[in-house]
């Protein structure tokens, strides 16, 4: 069974412009988490999506956005990008909705410049 | 909001040594999980400790979750280089959202 596969995997932006970063969940998963991870902040909780619909948000801006697709994969964007948007964009996927037992993508490197 | 810290941030130990991790919460845990990631990748789920007391092994990997359910330990036993990486520990607050700890970062001298 493949895994959960993040695109792009590594992304340079300009301050100002946004970026949206696609997961595709393992087959049979509905649930798509994303998260944050930066040296300072750690690992940070942004959304999660389960059945197209948004179940949990953690606190980041509203520049922050996700969507899920019938088919359970997953986008999320970043408007009005900052110097501080740059990290590892990390999505897990489960099969029911708040499961600890998540399976991570790669990630997406974004540099804000 | 829940709050979970490691010690130590980071370990240097030679191939074949022993070590401990410490994930320290500021409430009282309900569940709580152990990852493994390798530098600029995804997480690797290790286990889920749920009760005060209880003691999980995954071949030479063995979490605790102490019986006042506010800590965890991570022991490894006889390190290897395959071990090298970042240990997370995470919880689920009533919020339903997912919290990690700070992180320790292994490396392992062969």
């Amino acid at each position: 069974k493949a895994g959960v596969t993040q695109t792009p995997r590594y992304l340079i932006k300009t301050r100002g412009q946004q970026v949206t970063l696609s997961c595709s969940p393992i087959s049979g998963h509905r649930s798509v988490s994303w998260y944050q991870q930066t040296p300072g902040q750690g690992l940070q909780f942004l959304f999660e999506y389960f059945s197209e619909t948004q179940r949990n948000k953690g606190n980041f801006p509203g520049r922050f956005s996700g969507r899920q697709f019938s088919n359970s994969r997953s986008e999320m964007n970043v408007s009005t990008l900052e110097l501080g948007d740059s990290a590892l964009y990390l999505c897990a996927s489960s099969l029911v909705v708040s499961s600890y037992e998540q399976y991570f993508g790669p990630g997406t490197r974004l540099t804000v410049t | 909001s829940q709050e979970l810290e490691q010690s130590p941030q980071s370990l240097i130990v030679q191939e074949g040594k022993n070590l401990t991790i410490n994930c320290t919460s500021s409430k009282t845990l309900y569940g709580l999980y152990w990852y493994k990631q390798k530098y600029g990748e995804g997480l690797i789920f290790l286990m889920m400790l749920q009760k005060g007391g209880e003691e999980k092994s995954h071949e030479k990997i063995t979490a605790k979750l102490d019986e006042k359910k506010q800590q965890s330990s991570l022991h490894i036993t006889a390190s290897q280089p395959s071990h090298a990486g970042i240990y997370l520990c995470g919880a689920d607050s009533t919020g339903n959202q997912f919290y990690f700890g700070t992180g320790t970062s292994l490396t392992v001298i062969p």
